[in-house]
C-alpha cells in the first residue's frame, strides 16, 4: 500500500525553468494538498483540492499552478521558478469532511540557483 | 501566517522520560491535529481532537484541549530513541485546511 507518492524525490533547477511536481494516491482520498516546509517553520499550504475537478488557493498560492488530473492525481506547477522557490514541497490526500486526518508524501526537495 | 504555535521549539530529555509540548492558537477551531515529522520524511498523523473534547488517548500519546484558552497539549509517556522526531500541531477550520505550526523538535537521549 504506497499511500501518497511524490516524484521526483530531489531536483535542482537554475532560476528561469519550469517545472512540474508529481502526486499520486491509492487511498480513493477526494482531497488533495500541496504545502511547502522551509526552516524553522510550519508546512504553509500552497492549493488545494476538495474534490476531483476543483482547485482553490491557500496561504502562499503566488509562483504556483495546480491541475487535478483525475481523483488520484494533483500535480503542481512552477512556471518560472525563483531563488525564493527552494524548498521542500509536500503533498498530502485525505477523506471529505472536518475529521479526517492528512496522509503525506515524503515530500521533493528543490532547489533553485 | 501560523495558526498553531508550538512550545518549546526544541526539547531534549531521557530515554524513559515524558515530554510536554504545548500549541496555541488565535481563531475558534474544529479540531487540532498533532503530526510527528521523522527527518527526510512526510508528517504521519498521530491524534485528532474535536473542538468538544477535552482529553484523548492514544497508546503512550496524550492530548488535551483547552478551548477558553485556546490551547492544546501533547504528552509522549515513557519516551524512546524512536520517538526522536519534530511534533506539529495543525488547526482546523471549517473549511478543509489545516494551519500548522512551526513544530517542537524532541531529542531523546539513549
Amino acid at each position: 500500500n504506497a499511500g501518497v507518492t511524490q516524484t521526483p524525490k530531489f531536483q535542482v533547477l537554475k532560476t528561469g525553468q519550469s517545472m512540474t511536481l508529481q502526486c499520486a494516491q491509492d487511498m480513493n482520498h477526494n482531497s488533495m494538498y500541496w504545502y511547502r516546509q522551509d526552516p524553522g517553520m510550519g508546512l504553509r499550504l500552497i492549493y488545494y483540492s476538495a474534490s476531483e475537478g476543483t482547485t482553490d488557493k491557500g496561504e502562499v498560492p503566488n509562483g504556483y499552478n495546480v491541475s487535478r488530473l483525475n481523483k488520484r492525481e494533483f500535480s503542481l506547477r512552477l512556471e518560472s521558478a525563483a531563488p525564493s522557490q527552494t524548498s521542500v514541497y509536500f503533498c498530502a490526500s485525505s477523506d471529505s469532511g472536518n475529521n479526517q486526518p492528512q496522509h503525506f508524501g515524503d515530500g521533493t526537495r528543490l532547489s533553485i540557483l | 501566517s501560523q495558526q498553531g504555535e508550538e512550545d518549546p521549539q526544541a526539547l531534549s530529555i531521557q530515554e524513559g522520560e515524558n515530554a510536554t509540548m504545548n500549541c496555541s492558537y488565535k481563531t475558534s477551531i474544529n479540531n487540532l491535529q498533532w503530526y510527528r515529522q521523522n527527518s527526510g520524511r512526510g508528517l504521519v498523523h498521530l491524534i485528532l481532537i474535536r473542538s468538544n473534547e477535552r482529553e484523548k488517548h492514544s497508546g503512550r500519546l496524550r492530548v488535551t484541549l483547552d478551548t477558553s484558552k485556546k490551547s492544546s497539549s501533547l504528552l509522549i509517556t515513557a519516551s524512546r530513541a524512536a520517538d526522536t522526531a519534530s511534533y506539529f500541531c495543525a488547526r482546523r477550520s471549517n473549511d478543509y485546511k489545516l494551519s500548522f505550526g512551526a513544530g517542537t523538535t524532541v531529542t531523546v537521549r539513549a
